[in-house]
C-alpha cells in the first residue's frame, strides 16, 4: 500500500518556467489537497478537491492551477514560477470531506531561482 | 476564519520526562482534530485522530484529549525518549484543514 506518492522530491526552476508537481494516492480517497510549508508560516492550503472533476481554491491559490480527472491523481501546476513560490509542497488525501483523517505525501522541495 | 495556535513553540526536556503540548482553536464547529509528527526535512506522520464526538485517543505513550467547547486539545507524551524529538503539529478540520505552527520538541539523553 503506497499511500500518497509525490514526484519529484526535489526541483530547481528558473523564474518564468512552468512545471507540474505530481500527486497520486491508492486509497480511493475522495478528498485531496495541496499545501505549501514555509518557515514561520506553517502549512497553508493552496487548492483542494472533493472528488473527480471538482476543485476549489484554498488560502493561497494564486500562481497555481489544479485539475482532478481521476480519483487517484491531483497534479499541481505552476504556470510561471516566481522566487516567492520557493517552498516545500505537500499533497494530502482523506476519505470524504469531513470526518476522515489526512494522509500526507513525503513532499516536494521546490527552489525557484 | 479558523485560527490554530500551539504553545509552546519550542520545548526541551530531559529523557524520561512526561510532557504536554497544547493546541487551541477559535471555532469549535470542527469535524475532527489530528496530531502529526514531522521530522526535519520529512513529511507529516499522523499520530492521533480525534473525532468531534470523542474526548480522547490513545496510542502507546501518546494520549490526545479534545475539549471542543473550549477550543482546546492537548497531546500528552509519557516517558519521553530522544527519538521523540521532532516538530508536533496540530490540525483541525472544518471545511478544510487548518494547521498550527507546531511545537519543536527536543528530548535530551
Amino acid at each position: 500500500n503506497a499511500g500518497v506518492t509525490q514526484t519529484p522530491k526535489f526541483q530547481v526552476l528558473k523564474t518564468g518556467q512552468s512545471m507540474t508537481l505530481q500527486c497520486a494516492q491508492d486509497m480511493n480517497h475522495e478528498y485531496m489537497s495541496w499545501y505549501r510549508q514555509d518557515p514561520g508560516m506553517g502549512l497553508r492550503l493552496i487548492h483542494y478537491s472533493v472528488g473527480a472533476g471538482i476543485t476549489d481554491q484554498g488560502e493561497v491559490p494564486n500562481g497555481y492551477n489544479v485539475s482532478r480527472s481521476t480519483t487517484e491523481d491531483f497534479p499541481l501546476r505552476l504556470l510561471s514560477a516566481a522566487p516567492s513560490q520557493t517552498s516545500v509542497y505537500f499533497c494530502a488525501s482523506s476519505y470524504g470531506d469531513s470526518g476522515g483523517g489526512y494522509t500526507f505525501g513525503s513532499g516536494t522541495r521546490l527552489t525557484v531561482v | 476564519k479558523q485560527e490554530v495556535t500551539q504553545i509552546p513553540a519550542a520545548l526541551s526536556v530531559p529523557e524520561g520526562e512526561n510532557l504536554v503540548l497544547n493546541c487551541s482553536f477559535t471555532d469549535s464547529a470542527i469535524y475532527n482534530l489530528q496530531w502529526f509528527r514531522q521530522d526535519p526535512g520529512k513529511g507529516l506522520t499522523s499520530l492521533l485522530l480525534i473525532q468531534s464526538s470523542q474526548r480522547e485517543q490513545t496510542s502507546g505513550r501518546l494520549n490526545a484529549s479534545l475539549d471542543k467547547s473550549s477550543g482546546r486539545s492537548t497531546l500528552y507524551i509519557a516517558a519521553s525518549q530522544p527519538g521523540d524529538s521532532a516538530t508536533y503539529l496540530c490540525a483541525v478540520r472544518d471545511n478544510d484543514m487548518r494547521f498550527g505552527a507546531g511545537t519543536r520538541l527536543t528530548v535530551k539523553p
